[in-house]
């Protein structure tokens, strides 16, 4: 089945650690999206890429940043966490929505959660 | 300013009774709405979207410009519907980012 796949489905990292979270799809769509939820919050984008173009929303701390060598992955990089970081981090792929003049569905992977130390 | 208000956090009903999760929007713009469905252990899915104007597993909902709302509702309540229900807006036309906002999430138990 085509699907999103996020690896690790759960990352234990330390304080100010580096932590690399990662994001497959099959479905082929040239955009990937990285969600972060916190407990009992609503999911927030973080960012997302239309191909290899980035776009960071406003409100995303420096700390982090992503990665996509292909159409198929798309990576997380969170460069020193804190324990305010600790969240579940979702995945999401859609079909261009710019080529549709309307909303894509967005497909989402099973999240990592993450838990710093 | 974009937002999704979803005001109940729990919404708990009897089997075969009637549901109605509610959810409120603010966009300048042309919405789009989704509903989002995430039931237990699963990933988060599509359940359904304003503009297909269709009816998933017996749920529907109706774009309500004029109150602003989205609300999702169904007839009779099932215990395979207990799950946490988030509201997406999104917009349309160009400049469409494909960006969603979801609201807070309402979780649904649904009691025998």
């Amino acid at each position: 089945d085509a699907m999103v796949i996020q690896n690790p489905r759960y990352q234990v990292t330390q304080f100010g650690k580096p932590v690399t979270l990662s994001c497959s799809q099959t479905l082929n769509h040239n955009v990937m999206y990285w969600y972060q939820q916190k407990s009992s919050q609503a999911p927030k984008l973080l960012f997302h890429y239309y191909d290899k173009d980035f776009n960071n929303e406003a409100d995303t701390p420096d700390n982090f940043q992503s990665r996509r060598p292909n159409t198929s992955f798309c990576f997380l990089d969170i460069r020193s966490p804190g324990l305010g970081d600790a969240a579940m981090y979702l995945c999401a792929t859609s079909r261009d929505p710019r080529l549709a003049g309307g909303q894509e569905t967005q497909y989402f992977g099973p999240g990592t959660r993450l838990l710093v130390l | 300013a974009q937002r999704v208000t979803q005001p109940e956090k729990l919404l708990s009903v009897f089997k075969g009774a009637p549901v109605e999760l509610k959810c409120n929007y603010s966009y300048s713009g042309s919405p789009e709405l989704f509903w989002y469905v995430q039931y237990s252990r699963q990933r988060l899915q599509l359940l359904l979207r304003h503009i297909s104007r269709e009816s998933i597993k017996g749920f529907t909902a109706d774009l309500n410009k004029g109150e602003t709302s989205f609300h999702l509702k169904k007839p009779f309540a099932q215990e395979e519907d207990s799950a946490m229900y988030y509201c997406a807006l999104g917009g349309r036309g160009s400049g469409n980012t494909g960006k969603l906002i979801f609201g807070q999430g309402t979780t649904l138990q649904v009691k025998p």
